[in-house]
């Protein structure tokens, strides 16, 4: 089965900055790629699907790019309401793993 | 609008069963493909198994493999997941996912509010 691994685990960064997460697969998921973002005590919600598609809704400061094994989810000028553990998954093919989660918090 | 209610969640004993429900709405139930997805206490999310639209095809994570049984009512709008020989590490929230599409390449798009599984003795 393919794995997923994201990094950095954890990031602190400032209100403004960019900020970029990195996923990466063990072979090759062409773009099946998406990204979700989970605040503290909330449900898990859809970002971005197809690589760098944005979910309806999801603000603009928020991009996707890559393709085979190597992505990025990029927020440009991090919010504090960004606050929150983001995952990558593939779904090219089941199983539908999931990335271990990059944890973002404010400086 | 889409909506997902997980039941059916609760405190269990080790090598006990449970049945988990979903009922869903706002939307054309028997044209998706539903999965669920699990997150154990303070942990990242474990995709768990799927079903397809007909009830034909179905794909587990290999920790519940042989143990739980993912179905479907279409007539009910209603997911199932049957879990049996629970395992404290199956302790977890379990959500139910709508799928965009039916088969391969389809990510998932809604979330239910979730139901806790609790496995202790």
């Amino acid at each position: 089965d393919i794995q997923m691994t994201q990094s950095p685990s954890s990031l602190s960064a400032s209100v403004g900055d960019r900020v970029t997460i990195t996923c990466r697969a063990s072979q090759g998921i062409s773009n099946y790629l998406a990204w979700y973002q989970q605040k503290p005590g909330k449900v898990p919600k859809l970002l971005i699907y197809a690589t760098s598609t944005l979910q309806s809704g999801v603000p603009s400061r928020f991009s996707g790019s890559g393709s085979g094994t190597d992505f990025t989810l990029s927020i440009n000028s991090l919010q504090p309401e960004d606050i929150a553990t983001y995952y990558c998954q593939k779904y090219d093919r089941a199983p539908l793993t999931f990335g271990p989660g990059t944890k973002v918090e404010i400086k | 609008e889409v909506q997902l209610l997980e039941s059916g969640g609760g405190v269990v004993q080790p090598g006990g069963s449970l049945r988990l429900s979903c009922a869903a709405s706002g939307f054309t139930f028997s044209n998706y493909a539903m999965n669920w997805v699990r997150q154990a206490p303070g942990k990242g999310l474990e995709w768990v198994s799927v079903i397809s639209v007909t009830d034909d095809t179905t794909y587990y994570a290999d920790s519940v493999k042989g143990r739980f049984t993912i179905s479907r009512d279409n007539s009910r709008n209603t997911l199932f997941l049957h879990m049996n020989s629970l395992r404290a590490e199956d302790t977890a929230i379990y959500y139910c996912v709508k799928r965009s599409g039916d088969g391969r390449g389809y990510y998932l798009d809604y979330w239910g509010q979730g139901t806790l599984v609790t496995v202790s003795s």
